[in-house]
């Protein structure tokens, strides 16, 4: 039983198309995320949801844009895609709190060309 | 605002070597202390973690201690096996504010171990 999925695993596209990435978990979790990781490995936070509340928002661009369905899902949806924007996204989720673990899905490796 | 800072990398190991990988982190208030792996072509999993000052986070093998007054988390292993081959890092999550509960990452050490 998959703990936490992402859909696409890969999604190679042309900048200026629009795309999403979607994510489940099935922990019974009630806060999820999403982290971009760059080519050097970096990883970043890019929001987080409790309750299908917005939580974090860190400074990413207005054409990124999560929405939670509901407490097991929070997709991810991206308008006009640029290159910079390849990167491996990683969905994840937690129970609330700082002390909780956070699981992650096995990414999802975007490439704009 | 809070930061982690992990030693360079990549760090080349013989089998039965011990392991060291230092972190140190900067933050505001309490916060906990993870250290993550990934493996090649995988997504992070939680290795160890310490939640307050003097806590000993262990599993397979790994440890590391939280230790408020130096500010570090460094991970150690007293005999790494070659399926220790990853990516490993140090990360800390807000306990308060506006990035309650957000993991911080440092950069990240590769490690290969070699029969």
């Amino acid at each position: 039983d998959t703990a936490v999925s992402q859909t696409p695993k890969y999604l190679v596209t042309q900048m200026g198309n629009d795309k999403s990435i979607k994510c489940e978990q099935n922990l019974g979790h009630d806060t999820m995320y999403w982290y971009k990781q760059d080519s050097k490995k970096f990883l970043k936070i890019m929001f987080s949801y409790n309750n299908k509340e917005l939580i974090i928002n860190e400074t990413v661009p207005n054409r990124f844009s999560p929405k939670s369905p509901d407490k097991a899902h929070l997709n991810l949806h991206i308008n006009s895609l640029e290159l910079g924007d390849s990167a491996v996204y990683f969905c994840a989720s937690s129970q609330w709190g700082p002390q909780e673990t956070q699981y992650f899905g096995p990414g999802t490796r975007l490439l704009v060309l | 605002g809070d930061s982690v800072t992990q030693m360079e990398g990549p760090v080349t190991l013989s089998e039965e070597a011990f392991l060291t990988i230092n972190c140190t982190y900067t933050a505001t208030g309490y916060p906990s202390l993870f250290w993550y792996v990934q493996y090649p072509g995988e997504g992070l999993q939680l290795l160890l973690k310490a939640t307050k000052a003097d806590d000993k986070g262990s599993n397979k093998g790994f440890e590391a201690t939280y230790r408020k007054e130096t500010t570090s988390f460094h991970l150690e292993k007293g005999s790494v096996q070659v399926s220790d081959s990853a990516v490993y890092f140090c990360a800390l999550s807000s306990p308060g504010g506006t990035s309650y509960g957000k993991l911080t990452f440092g950069q990240g050490t590769i490690l290969t171990v070699h029969p």
